[in-house]
């Protein structure tokens, strides 16, 4: 089972700034899944991502994987308190998905 | 319907108590899947279910029994447990195969006193 890094671990910022998180790798992904996870829920996929280079936008979030498929990241424009939540990457193998630590976000209105 | 549901959503029981944890889809999905998630902590799996088999037990300790009884239900029937195992229990399905979305369900709320 590879290491999936995040950072940053928390993340405080005010509504309309702009942010950007990482989940870096020990190894190659075969594939990689963001989600976000709100208090009280299960978490929520937002994306995945299979092609080293790929970029995939979803409204105000830009998704990146990494040419060498060892990292991605997340950035987040004009964030809003809405987007507050845990944000987890996470990797496929076989029927196992295996979660990052993680990234708490609050924005503040 | 895109949904997994659990219940309940909040549960507190004693140390010789037995309950259960109920999780249900609608989706046709043949793989379920149980996560345990401590607070500030990702999602750790327990247990995959695929075409109502165990295939994967994480090493859990047996106080924690899945039982699969159709492809629509999975249960996590609790005995005995620690006030250690408090945590959100969290149901997810996939379609069966490899390297599928899994969608996960709003989580039972577990508090072991």
């Amino acid at each position: 089972t590879q290491l999936l890094e995040q950072s940053p671990q928390f993340l405080s910022i005010q509504e309309g700034e702009n942010l950007t998180v990482y989940c870096n790798s020990s190894s190659v992904f075969s594939s990689l899944q963001w989600y976000r996870q709100e208090p009280g829920e299960g978490p929520v996929l937002l994306v995945t991502v299979v092609t080293g280079g790929e970029v995939k936008k979803l409204k105000r979030l830009t998704f990146q994987f990494g040419d060498a498929r060892k990292d991605s990241s997340l950035h987040i424009t004009a964030a809003q308190p809405g987007d507050t939540g845990l944000y987890l990457c996470a990797e496929t193998s076989g029927s196992r998905l295996t979660f990052g630590e993680g990234t708490q976000l609050t924005v503040n209105p | 319907d895109t949904e997994v549901t659990q219940t309940p959503k909040h549960l507190v029981m004693g140390m010789t108590n037995k309950k259960s944890l109920k999780c249900e889809q609608h989706m046709g999905h043949r793989a379920m899947y149980w996560y345990k998630q401590k607070a500030k902590k990702p999602p750790e799996l327990m247990f995959v279910y695929s075409y109502e088999k165990l295939s994967i037990n994480e090493s859990v300790p047996s106080r924690f029994s899945p039982e699969c009884p159709n492809s629509s239900l999975l249960n996590l029937h609790l005995h005995a447990l620690q006030p250690e195992d408090s945590a959100l229990y969290l149901c997810a399905s996939s379609h069966a195969g490899l390297e599928e979305t899994q969608y996960f369900g709003p989580g039972t709320r577990l508090l072991v006193l």
